[in-house]
């Protein structure tokens, strides 16, 4: 129950392209739903977050789509930059325990 | 720069070793995360404090054990180190409130040779 599930493990897309990351989840005690990047040798950084009373939020070029009932939630790159290729984690806070379960994380190339 | 702060940046150790690695949270912060990443792998949750005392226990190892002092800072101590130890562990802190998430250092990259 603890788990968060995602998918692709990759994903190549096209400069332009609009990339699409899946992420599911059991437990319904999560109330708090970030999305970090990460580049090779760095930490991962907060990239856009979401709650559960909320059904989408953009920022920029990155849109979270969040469906309640289904336990799902995803995120979406408008006009993928080869600048954007990176592994991204969805995650999901625990609101008993304040603590963060980490999807598997998708490596997303975007060729120029 | 999420304010967390990791030293060392880089450690290399034989195996048999022990090694700390030191983390400052963010400003204000209270509790402190601890992930281990090997090589293209995920984030593996290995313990969490908050002011001082233990929260959360993940995948941690007998070998290793971590700590929070007073200050807030935290230490997270890798003995009788093995070839698979080596990997990139990072910290992370976060506040209490109700909007908060996560914030990870820099990590730091362990090499057990």
């Amino acid at each position: 129950q603890q788990q968060v599930k995602q998918s692709p493990q990759s994903l190549i897309v096209q400069k332009g392209g609009i990339p699409i990351i899946n992420c599911a989840y059991e437990n319904t005690a999560f109330d708090y739903f970030p999305w970090y990047q990460q580049f090779p040798g760095k930490g991962p950084a907060l990239l856009i977050a979401i709650r559960p009373d909320v059904s989408e939020k953009k920022e920029g070029r990155f849109t979270i789509s969040f469906n309640k009932s289904a336990k799902q939630f995803s995120l979406h790159i408008m006009d993928s930059q080869p600048g954007d290729s990176a592994t991204y984690f969805c995650a999901a806070r625990d609101n008993y325990g304040q603590n963060f379960v980490f999807g598997p994380g998708t490596r997303l190339s975007v060729l120029p | 720069d999420s304010g967390v702060t990791q030293t060392p940046k880089h450690l290399i150790t034989a195996t048999g070793q022990r090694v700390t690695l030191r983390c400052s949270p963010r400003s204000g912060d209270l509790s402190v995360y601890w992930y281990q990443q090997s090589l293209d792998q995920g984030l593996q949750f290995l313990i969490q404090y908050y002011n001082g005392e233990e929260r959360a226990k993940g995948n941690i190892l007998e070998r290793f054990s971590a700590q929070q002092f007073p200050d807030l800072h935290s230490e997270l101590n890798l003995s009788s180190l093995e070839l698979g130890d080596s990997a990139l562990y990072f910290c992370a802190s976060s506040d209490r409130g109700p909007g908060n998430t996560i914030y990870f250092g820099e990590g730091s990259w362990l090499t057990v040779v």
